[in-house]
């Protein structure tokens, strides 16, 4: 148990579907964090949380829109993906003063 | 950009063999980190050590920082089947995780 908890594990889509991934964390942590992670290239970080706080957006399409409702929640919404979205989305949290980020096992997406 | 690369890429040894592992990065940094990621699984962290720091310790792992020279490496020491995995390193440039950077990975396997 990482005391992150990610759901779905997999996931399975058409470009057309909306659907949204979980993250829960139980650590009284007050930062949260979505990363993508595609074979071959290295982790990407998407979205930052802090103290519920959207601090961080690197240069992601629209069609991926992140969602903390309280600290120890973070949702990602997705609408008409592409193929090539398809990856590994890890969640991850910490506090905010730089200590280590501790993640989820992630959701397996694939977009058809 | 102060992205981490490690090398080598992937490392096969036997067990019983230390492994070492080794990042260099490109710009100042204000602590680096070392992950390890079983297939399937999200990321575990390892061990951080900080840039006035240049060396630590943690059961079999062994990580040392040159900042002069900008390149870290990860020794694990009395390998085993169940060290095989994925190993990142993350460079923090900030004192904010939001910073954190991550490179491609290193694949380690062990053989039993």
């Amino acid at each position: 148990e990482t005391g992150v908890t990610q759901t779905p594990r997999h996931l399975v889509m058409g470009m057309t579907n909306k659907k949204s991934l979980k993250c829960e964390q139980h650590l009284g942590h007050n930062a949260m964090y979505w990363y993508k992670q595609s074979a071959k290239k290295p982790l990407e970080l998407m979205f930052v949380y802090s103290l519920e706080e959207r601090v961080e957006n690197n240069s992601v399409p629209s069609r991926f829109s992140p969602e903390c409702p309280n600290s120890s929640h973070l949702f990602l919404h997705l609408h008409t993906l592409q193929p090539e979205d398809s990856a590994l989305y890890l969640c991850a949290s910490s506090q905010v003063d730089n200590s280590p980020l501790h993640f989820g096992n992630g959701t397996r997406l694939t977009v058809t | 950009s102060q992205q981490g690369e490690e090398d080598p890429q992937a490392l096969s040894i036997q067990e019983g063999e230390n492994a070492t592992m080794n990042c260099s990065y490109k710009t100042s940094i204000n602590n680096l980190q070392w992950y390890r990621q079983n297939s399937g699984r999200g990321l575990v962290h390892l061990i951080l050590i900080r840039s006035n720091e240049r060396e630590k310790h943690s059961g079999r792992l062994r990580v040392t920082l040159d900042t002069s020279k900008k390149s870290s490496s990860l020794l694990i020491t009395a390998s085993r089947a169940a060290d095989t995995a994925s190993y990142f390193c993350a460079t923090g440039r900030t004192g904010a995780n939001s910073k954190l950077t991550f490179g491609k990975g290193i694949t380690l396997s062990v053989r039993p």
